[in-house]
């Protein structure tokens, strides 16, 4: 089955600085790749996705970019603000695959 | 309002008495799914549903059950809860397969003494 993988664990900017989250997956047939943001005590919530026949995809101040070359993707955080704040879950699916498969997270700390 | 409802959100229960968390969505979704979230291990899909009457294991479905009879409605049933499912769980649910949005109840958290 497909494996993902994410890194850092934990990542601590200053406010006004950029975010990078980056993750892998093992499944080259894989084609969805959405993020998620979990604030404290929340549900996850979808904020960005790309699907592999695009190689970067922009949302004001964040953007995912996808290598599948590689078979890696990240998303980017610009300007980070406080509210930026949460647990970030990557995720991969394949084509006709009932099956979302979860990075472990990444708990993003924007200090102001 | 579009929305996943779960019950109970909070419970705490035994060794080995059985119990059931609903989960409905009122978005005519085809899709759902369960998962559990542990502190480190991210979100582990427990089963998963196609539409009516359509199941499938995910990761980790060892100790739990799932029934679609209804498209609105996909329970998930510990017949003998252990300590070791004592986590966050969450039903999800999307259009149709997991390429495309999934919408997320607001958690149950169960604890299994």
């Amino acid at each position: 089955g497909e494996n993902v993988e994410q890194h850092p664990s934990t990542l601590s900017v200053q406010e006004g600085d950029s975010a990078v989250i980056k993750c892998t997956y093992s499944d080259s047939a894989s084609n969805y790749f959405p993020w998620y943001k979990q604030e404290l005590g929340k549900r996850p919530q979808l904020i960005i996705d790309i699907r592999s026949n695009v190689g970067e995809k922009k949302d004001q101040r964040i953007a995912v970019t996808l290598n599948k070359t590689a078979k890696h993707f990240s998303l980017h955080i610009t300007e980070t603000q406080p509210e930026d704040s949460a647990v970030y879950f990557c995720a991969a699916a394949g084509a006709g695959s009932y099956q979302l498969t979860f990075g472990k997270g990444t708990k993003l700390s924007v200090i102001p | 309002e579009a929305q996943v409802t779960q019950n109970p959100r909070y419970l705490i229960t035994v060794t080995g008495k059985k119990l059931t968390v609903t989960c409905s969505q009122n978005m005519n979704h085809e899709y759902m799914s369960w998962y559990r979230q542990d502190p480190g291990l991210g979100l582990r899909q427990i089963y998963y549903s196609m539409n009516v009457e359509v199941t499938d294991k995910g990761d980790v479905p060892e100790g739990y059950k799932v029934s679609r009879k209804e498209k609105r409605n996909f329970p998930l049933i510990l017949e003998s809860p252990s300590p070791n499912q004592t986590s966050l769980y969450f039903c999800a649910s999307s259009l149709g397969q997991t390429t495309g949005e999934l919408f997320f109840g607001e958690g149950s958290r169960l604890t299994v003494l």
